[in-house]
């Protein structure tokens, strides 16, 4: 079975603070990684996904991530954070061919003015 | 529509009673799943639909939770017999194709048994 580890449950930061989150999961094979944001009051939204490749992948708003293979991690990294990065962010994992995804249990962001 | 719809986005149920939560999904969109997020947790997966055919129900916790999606569109969760565990967010999401594809999240259902 897929586990996801997020390693900070809540994260307070002052804008343009830099923001890096962990994520780690276990799976025995191939993976696709995501990471997805809940702003208050709003769904769950794709920041970015990697599938293949270069595994620096971009995102909206200016995320990356970075899929490092043999720490089985996929961090989370905003340069410089905005107010409005307030939010609630979650790693989630699906095997190759599989449909389901697992999900961390996910990091609040707090950014203060 | 835009997106993933959901109705009603809070239900309040008392402890026994059954309750059904809706799911639109995006239109021509073939895949639509279940998730149930308790507080303070992530999305957990409860069950899987292709069209109107249910693959995968291997998350649905006990034999009180029914899903259905007749005409591979709108889909209902049901909860027989509420139970104050079953207290939590309960998400659905669509998406275009199989495995490949991404999920697109609805805003949720928040269920509240007391």
């Amino acid at each position: 079975a897929q586990s996801v580890s997020q390693h900070n449950h809540h994260v307070i930061l002052s804008e343009a603070a830099s923001l890096e989150l962990g994520c780690n999961y276990s799976y025995g094979g191939t993976v696709n990684l995501f990471w997805y944001v809940q702003y208050p009051g709003q769904h769950l939204q794709l920041l970015l996904k990697y599938f293949s490749g270069d595994p620096l992948v971009k995102g909206i708003k200016g995320f990356e991530a970075e899929f490092i293979k043999s720490k089985f991690s996929f961090n989370l990294r905003k340069p410089s954070v905005q107010w409005s990065d307030t939010a609630e962010y979650f790693c989630a994992v699906r095997g190759l061919g599989d449909y389901k995804l697992s999900f961390g249990a996910g990091t609040t962001v707090t950014v203060r003015a | 529509g835009a997106g993933v719809s959901q109705s009603p986005r809070y239900k309040v149920a008392k402890r026994g009673q059954d309750v059904a939560l809706r799911c639109d999904p995006i239109s021509g969109h073939v895949s639509l799943f279940w998730y149930q997020q308790a507080l303070g947790q992530g999305p957990e997966f409860l069950t899987y639909f292709q069209n109107e055919a249910q693959l995968d129900k291997s998350g649905l916790p006990s034999d009180r939770f029914f899903a259905e999606r007749p005409e591979g569109s709108v889909s209902t969760l049901k909860i027989q017999r509420t139970q104050q565990e079953d207290s939590a967010v309960y998400l659905c999401a669509s998406s275009g194709g199989l495995t490949s594809y991404e999920q697109y999240f609805g805003p949720g259902t928040r269920l509240t048994v007391t």
